[in-house]
């Protein structure tokens, strides 16, 4: 499975954009981009997933680009219950899915 | 729904004694897992299962057992409590189905201490 890449930490502003970045330069043709989030100490939370299109939902969008090395979770209006720790997972079928150290994301006042 | 259920939500044992973590789900999910969290790190995956009867082996299944007899719960068992397994358990189960890949859902967290 490939290997993600992610900032241990970022900071943004209320009501901005929260863009969260992850490599994976080593993705294969079928290995799906998932991201997840931890707020505090609760059970992780699925937020949205994608294989080679754009994704949107509720909660984010999610852009992979053409050559699919790399992705971005955007969060397009963060709030103060958007801090939280976030896990971007590359898995070619969805099961044993493994988080890593992720992302801290504090949204800012 | 009352989703993934698990018991007890926290439990001090002592080195050498034996427990069973409860986990239960009522989404009729198929997959269920099990997860370790350290403070400060991400989730590791201790056992999962993709069906009643099925159980497999994750990261880190050494010390620890599991069952499925039912599609509604997945047990796990400490036989021997170490210093070293005191951590954050979660369960998680999904629905796997086809090309579905399903998102996982979490139950809130078992936190044990051994002593």
């Amino acid at each position: 499975d490939a290997k993600t890449t992610q900032p241990p930490s970022m900071d943004c502003a209320e009501g901005r954009a929260a863009n969260l970045p992850c490599n994976h330069s080593t993705i294969s043709g079928n290995e799906y981009v998932y991201w997840y989030r931890q707020i505090h100490s609760q059970g992780p939370q699925y937020i949205i997933h994608g294989l080679k299109n754009n994704e949107t939902n509720e909660m984010a969008s999610l852009i992979i680009t053409e050559d699919r090395k790399s992705s971005t979770l955007i969060l397009p209006h963060a709030t103060l219950r958007d801090t939280a720790v976030y896990y971007c997972i590359v898995r070619s079928d969805g099961n044993k899915l493994v988080f890593g150290a992720g992302t801290i994301l504090r949204v800012k006042s | 729904n009352a989703g993934v259920t698990q018991t007890p939500k926290f439990r001090i044992l002592k080195i050498g004694q034996s427990m069973t973590l409860q986990c239960t789900q009522d989404m009729n999910h198929n997959y269920m897992y099990w997860y370790r969290q350290d403070p400060g790190m991400g989730l590791k995956l201790i056992y999962y299962s993709v069906g009643a009867g099925i159980t497999d082996k994750g990261e880190v299944p050494n010390g620890y057992n599991v069952s499925r007899s039912t599609t509604e719960d997945f047990p796990l068992r400490l036989e021997l409590a170490a210093p070293s397994q005191t951590s954050v358990y979660f369960c998680a189960s999904k629905y796997q189905g086809g090309v579905h890949t399903g998102e996982l859902f979490f139950g809130e967290g078992s936190r044990l201490t051994v002593l």
